[in-house]
């Protein structure tokens, strides 16, 4: 069974204090690692798609790397409104799985002014 | 230009009493999907329609029922809601990457947030 583990599972951090947070997954022949923000009350908004060991991609403060075993969300120089839950998700093996998302319990981070 | 519409945002229902989720979506996309995430917790996979096909989840209860009469509307049906179904129900929907248009993106509602009294 596919399995996507996050860690930690809060991170609180003070403004401007940059950290990593981990996704790491034991589904064989990786077909994409998602991430998603959260905000209480709403539905995960997509972020990042990456596909090969090596890829990077970045949005604003987020910058998202992959390994052949586990992803990490890089957060740089964070402000209040970069506090959410990063949902991380890999799709299942090729096959009835296709279109099913794992998901991680994802980390709540928390950004303090 | 809201793209996955979820009706209604909040829903209160009584132990034992029927109630339907509806999602809506205007991106064509052949997929749609039910979760269920309680606080904490990861988005649980409930079902989902690839066009007019059903897929169960071996482990959702007989409770929980769904519908997809267009490609446009999807609904979740509970049938006798227990405390325990109190949730976010999350309706998502895909294009698969073979299809024109198609990517690797499921794109998520936001959410009716239900309460069992």
């Amino acid at each position: 069974e596919d399995q996507v583990t996050q860690s930690p599972e809060a991170l609180r951090l003070q403004e401007g204090e940059s950290s990593s947070l981990n996704c790491s997954y034991t589904v064989s022949g990786l077909r994409g690692l998602f991430w998603y923000r959260q905000d209480p009350g709403k539905g995960p908004e997509f972020l990042f798609t990456l596909y090969s060991a090596g890829e990077e991609k970045e949005k604003e403060r987020l910058k998202a790397t992959l390994t052949k075993k586990e992803s990490f969300l890089h957060i740089t120089a964070p402000k209040p409104e970069d506090s959410a839950t990063y949902l991380c998700a890999v799709p299942g093996r090729r096959g009835s799985n296709d279109y099913k998302l794992s998901f991680g319990a994802g980390t709540t981070v928390t950004v303090r002014a | 230009d809201a793209m996955v519409i979820q009706n209604p945002r909040y829903q209160v229902t009584q132990f034992g009493k029927p109630v339907t989720l509806s999602c809506s979506q205007t991106l064509n996309h052949n997929v749609m999907y039910w979760y269920q995430q309680k606080s904490s917790q990861a988005p649980k996979l409930l079902f989902h329609y690839y066009d007019k096909d059903f897929n169960n989840e071996a482990d959702t209860p007989d409770n929980f029922q769904s519908r997809r009469p267009n490609t446009s509307f999807c609904f979740l049906d509970i049938r006798s809601p227990g405390l325990g179904d109190a949730a976010m129900y999350l309706c998502a929907t895909y294009r698969p990457v073979g299809l024109a248009g198609g990517n690797n993106e499921q794109f998520f509602g936001p959410g009716t947030r239900l309460t069992v009294l």
